[in-house]
């Protein structure tokens, strides 16, 4: 079975802390993602890689960075943790382009004080 | 911008009966998804429908696919109390990115 390891179940971090969020799977695929999810927006894509060392924006990239040095680790990097940060964080990684299914972590909770 | 939005928001039904919920998209697709998510738990993946497909059954799921309408649904026959939980659908664009929806929260009594 796919395995996507979130280092962090939960995480308490003081605002202008930096924060990183580490992913890891175990079944050499090509593409990873961070998602956030939020009541009432459901999830919204941060950052997604299609290969090591690549990354591109997806839709709320504002307050974070991402670092893909390894096929299978995938860190989320909160430079300066904000209030508004304060979410459920879901990584996800999928076989290729194309293929469909996302393979999710079990997700970090993230609350910024 | 949010892809897909399901409807209802939250649908409340005693086991056995049958669970149908909706998601409406704005753009072409390549395929749709639907994931479920147990409360505080990652998703996990239900079933994808490609483009092309109109209709896939997998054991009590039914989906369907109007690509004209830009919509589809996620039938969950015979519910049990354990299909408790949040369903989501979700539309593929490039580089397999996937866009979600806020999701329907299904609660199936005993």
């Amino acid at each position: 079975d796919v395995k996507v390891t979130q280092s962090s179940r939960y995480l308490v971090k003081r605002t202008g802390e930096k924060v990183f969020l580490e992913c890891v799977q175990d079944m050499d695929h090509e593409n990873m993602f961070w998602y956030r999810q939020d009541p009432g927006l459901g999830l919204r894509l941060i950052y997604f890689s299609y290969d090591v060392k690549m990354k591109e924006k997806g839709d709320i990239p504002e307050g974070y960075s991402v670092s893909r040095e390894k096929k299978e680790r995938f860190s989320l990097i909160l430079e300066s943790a904000s209030t508004n940060q304060t979410s459920m964080y879901l990584c996800a990684s999928s076989p290729r382009v194309g293929t469909g299914e996302l393979f999710f972590g079990e997700g970090s909770r993230l609350t910024v004080l | 911008s949010q892809q897909g939005e399901e409807d209802p928001q939250a649908l409340s039904i005693q086991e056995g009966e049958n669970a149908t919920m909706n998601c409406s998209y704005k753009t072409s697709i390549n395929n749709l998804q639907w994931y479920r998510q147990n409360s505080g738990r990652g998703l996990v993946h239900l079933i994808l429908i490609r483009s092309n497909e109109r209709e896939k059954h997998s054991g009590r799921l039914r989906v369907t696919l109007d690509t004209s309408k830009k919509s589809s649904s996620l039938l969950i026959t015979a519910s049990r109390a354990a299909d408790t939980a949040s369903y989501f659908c979700a539309t593929e664009g490039s580089y397999g990115k996937l866009t979600f929806g806020q999701g329907t929260i299904l609660t199936v009594h005993p």
